[in-house]
């Protein structure tokens, strides 16, 4: 089945000690992205990636860092959470940029 | 810069009944339009979308949605709404002219009445 996955689900950590959600894509697609939520914000883009090795920022970057190995995965790493950083996280991802977006079921994220 | 407004951020429609979701968006040239729908606890899924052509375009689940350049709007209907449609909407203009950056509205999170 066509999927992006997205771990944990749910995650609580304490501010400062660095978190890692992965994200996996099987659909062998070129364009992937991170989103965050917020109430009455919609969602905001963090980061995006055209392909392997190849991230950019996008509205949102502040205190997140990416990287993109390999194809299928495109891991958000958060150094130093702060409770600001409380959101419900998605991940996304397409074939190419021009392409539908598909997106995982999110990490819903409580920095404490 | 660009921007998408949901003017309604919450709306109950009784089963059956017609619904329409409003999106303005502001983008200096021509957008790629979108809506999504968010169900509880899932991810987004893609209704439908607007890159250019017919203004009205037909989308997943019974779904249409009107482009409408004069009045900047790109509003979703459905002439008969179903329990299951109980959800959150998103309308998305594409930022650089596709899907790679999306901007989002604020959503619209629809309560369906038996």
């Amino acid at each position: 089945e066509a999927q992006v996955t997205q771990n944990p689900r749910y995650l609580i950590t304490v501010t400062g000690k660095k978190l890692t959600v992965t994200c996996s894509q099987n659909m062998n697609h070129e364009y992937m992205s991170w989103y965050r939520q917020d109430p009455g914000l919609g969602l905001r883009q963090i980061y995006y990636s055209m392909n392997v090795e190849v991230t950019d920022k996008g509205d949102v970057p502040e205190g997140y860092k990416v990287s993109r190995k390999e194809k299928r995965n495109f891991p958000l790493i958060l150094e130093s959470p702060s409770p600001n950083q409380t959101s419900l996280y998605f991940c996304a991802s397409s074939l190419q940029s021009n392409s539908p977006l598909h997106f995982g079921n999110g990490t819903r994220l409580t920095v404490t | 810069a660009q921007s998408v407004t949901q003017p309604d951020i919450h709306i109950t429609v009784s089963e059956g009944a017609s619904l329409e979701l409003r999106c303005n968006y502001s983008y200096g040239a021509t957008p790629y339009l979108f809506w999504y729908v968010q169900s509880p606890g899932q991810g987004l899924q893609l209704l439908l979308k607007y890159f250019s052509g017919d203004t009205l375009v037909q989308g997943i689940k019974g779904f249409e949605a009107e482009f409408k350049r004069s009045q900047s709007s790109f509003n979703l209907r459905k002439p008969s709404v179903h329990w299951s449609d109980a959800a959150e909407y998103f309308c998305a203009v594409g930022a650089s002219g596709g899907y790679n950056k999306l901007i989002f509205g604020a959503g619209t999170r629809l309560a369906v009445h038996p």
